[in-house]
């Protein structure tokens, strides 16, 4: 692979419905981070994951949004009853650690209407 | 935990001239600092890093200065094109996992 890529890349939903989004980062890269951007601001951190161990969590991780990387591989991060304010850029990155060779994924847009 | 301040939050040049941004930043545990380039709707992009044993990096027209003892590090970009145009945002971490990032600087090169 030649990246990380994330799915979907735009996703508009209503108040209150439930949202998936995937993460699959470089093969070879046992780190994986959810951060998230809103509009103006520098990407905010979420959480991390060490190969399948979910390592670190932000405050900001309420207990509406949970991620999970079962295998190792490819993550996803669920929002459950999504709010206005979850409207933002929900960015992926992954690494070698420590920290080593960081890349950002192209991102998933979330609209919340 | 660390909080990382940027400045100025809008930057405009001439084509040819230099750009400076200005971060600082308050955990003094934080090693490692990044500069992303982010160009509308688009990822942020690692344009260059420095580590908090070097005090200045270099890779072609960037460069990136590093002050330990007063917190804070900088990021040059001479001879700007205005290709350079995009939001930059500088970035701090101890642990290389958890990244602080600024609130970015979105500079202009007026050809």
């Amino acid at each position: 692979d030649t990246g990380v890529s994330q799915d979907p890349r735009h996703k508009i939903t209503k108040r209150g419905q439930n949202v998936t989004f995937r993460c699959d980062p470089i093969s070879e890269h046992n780190r994986l981070y959810w951060y998230r951007q809103t509009l103006g601001q520098g990407p905010e951190f979420l959480t991390y994951f060490q190969n399948e161990a979910q390592l670190e969590k932000s405050r900001l991780l309420s207990d509406r949004f949970s991620a999970e990387r079962p295998k190792g591989s490819f993550s996803t991060l669920e929002i459950q009853r999504t709010e206005q304010g979850d409207s933002a850029m929900y960015l992926c990155a992954s690494s070698l650690p420590p920290g080593k060779d960081w890349i950002f994924g192209p991102g998933t847009r979330l609209t919340v209407l | 935990g660390e909080n990382v301040e940027q400045h100025p939050s809008t930057l405009s040049v001439q084509e040819g001239d230099s750009a400076v941004i200005k971060c600082t930043y308050s955990d003094s545990a934080s090693n490692y600092f990044p500069w992303y380039k982010q160009e509308l709707g688009k990822r942020p992009q690692l344009i260059i890093d420095i580590r908090s044993n070097v005090g200045e990096k270099k890779d072609q027209r960037i460069a990136v200065t590093l002050n330990k003892t007063a917190k804070h590090f900088s990021l040059h970009i001479t001879e700007t094109q205005p290709e350079d145009s995009a939001v930059y945002f500088c970035a701090a971490s101890s642990t290389g996992n958890q990244f602080y990032f600024g609130t970015g600087t979105s500079l202009t090169v007026i050809p």
